[in-house]
Order: C-alpha cells, then structure tokens, then sequence
C-alpha cells in the first residue's frame, strides 16, 4: 500500500528553469516531510524537511510548499542547474510507534539539461 | 567525522551462499534501518531496530537476517532464500528529530 504517491516519474528541465515535483499523502498523523536527493551509486542525502505548522520552508533555491488540507507538499528547485540532476524523494513520518518510520515516495529522476 | 559506513562497496554472490553486509555507526543514533532498492522501485524496508537487541520486520523481510549486538553496529545477512538478491542495499540511521543519515551503500550481485 502506498501511503505516499509522488510525480511525476522523471523529469526534464533546461538549465535556469524551475523544477517541481509534487507528493501526496494519507496518514492525516504525519507530521514530518522530508525531501532527499540522491545521485547515482550513492546513498539518499537529506535535501530539506518541513512540518506542518508552517506552509513554506526555503534554503537556498530549494523551497517546500506545504498544503495540510490537501495534505499535499511540493519541491521547487529554483533556477535548476545540471548538477541538481539527481533522483529526488520525499518521505513522510509521525512520531510515535509504527508512524515513526518514514514512508517513501517512489522517486522522481530529473536531467537539467545544460 | 560522523556517519555511516557501508561495506564492502561491492559484493558478489553465488548460488546458494549466504552473505553479510556491514553497515557501522558512530552518530549514537538509537534506530537503524535496512532498505533495498531496485530501479523504479523506490526504497522497501527490510528491517529497522530501535534500539539494541531489538528488531522489527520490514516489508520485505523474507530471505534476510539481522542482528543489533551494539547500538554502532546492524548488520545484514542475506541468506540462500533470498531468491533475487541483487540490488542495491542501503543502511541508514536516525537521530530522534527525525533526520535520517544514510550510507553509500552495497551493491550485491548474484554470479
């Protein structure tokens, strides 16, 4: 059962343009949504997290956009650049027992091309 | 510095062999998980421990083994059941703000 739905599946965007990929959840007792990155050979690296007492978390040119009532968050890579080429996932825990684990979207591979 | 170390990087299996990754922590993290992952599959958990001498099954748990002996250490064993074990392993750790700290990985092939 996927708990967290994520697109699209790949992703092709020109350099300086904006790239954004979107997750969905269920589990209405989520409160923690990170966003990792990963490149190719190598292991996931936490890219940004946000909970959901605030609607935006940004750094750098990396945003989330969080939508509770939706209970939707998004990634905005502003001004992409081929070296944020890389699978990208977002993740979605609670805090106690069985919620603690995070619960993975599938991935989203994006080629920023030069 | 802190984090993960996977070893080895890459690991070759034969038939019917069981195998042991290692996966070592010096971030005093209490959990550590199992994950594997195929191409357009995503990350499966395979098994997570929240603390030493504890540890749960994951989704796909069939075919392996773990032990959690010390909190720095969880290794994986993947055993002769395990019919399609090739794939890329990960281990990763977390702290109790919620960040997971992963490894490099192993990449395990069957020959």
């Amino acid at each position: 059962q996927q708990q967290v739905k994520q697109s699209p599946q790949s992703l092709i965007v020109q350099k300086g343009g904006i790239s954004i990929i979107n997750c969905a959840y269920e589990n209405t007792a989520f409160d923690y949504f990170p966003w990792y990155q990963q490149f190719p050979g190598k292991g996931p690296a936490l890219l940004i997290a946000i909970r959901p007492d605030v609607s935006e978390k940004k750094e750098g040119r990396f945003t989330i956009s969080f939508n509770k009532s939706a209970k939707q968050f998004s990634l905005h890579i502003m001004d992409s650049q081929p070296g944020d080429s890389a699978t990208y996932f977002c993740a979605a825990s609670g805090n106690a027992g069985n919620n603690r684990k995070l619960i993975w979207g599938l991935g989203t591979s994006l080629a920023v091309n030069p | 510095d802190g984090g993960i170390t996977q070893s080895p990087k890459y690991l070759f299996r034969k038939e019917g062999q069981n195998v042991t990754l290692s996966c070592e922590q010096n971030l005093n993290h209490d959990a550590m998980y199992w994950y594997r992952q195929d191409p357009g599959q995503g990350l499966r958990l395979i098994y997570y421990s929240q603390i030493v001498n504890d540890f749960q099954k994951g989704d796909i748990a069939e075919g392996y083994s773990v032990s959690r002996e010390k909190k720095e250490s969880f290794p994986l064993t993947v055993t002769s059941a395990q019919k399609n074990p090739t794939a890329f392993y990960l281990c990763a750790s977390r702290s109790l703000v919620g960040g997971y700290t992963f490894g490099s990985g192993t990449r395990l092939t069957v020959v």
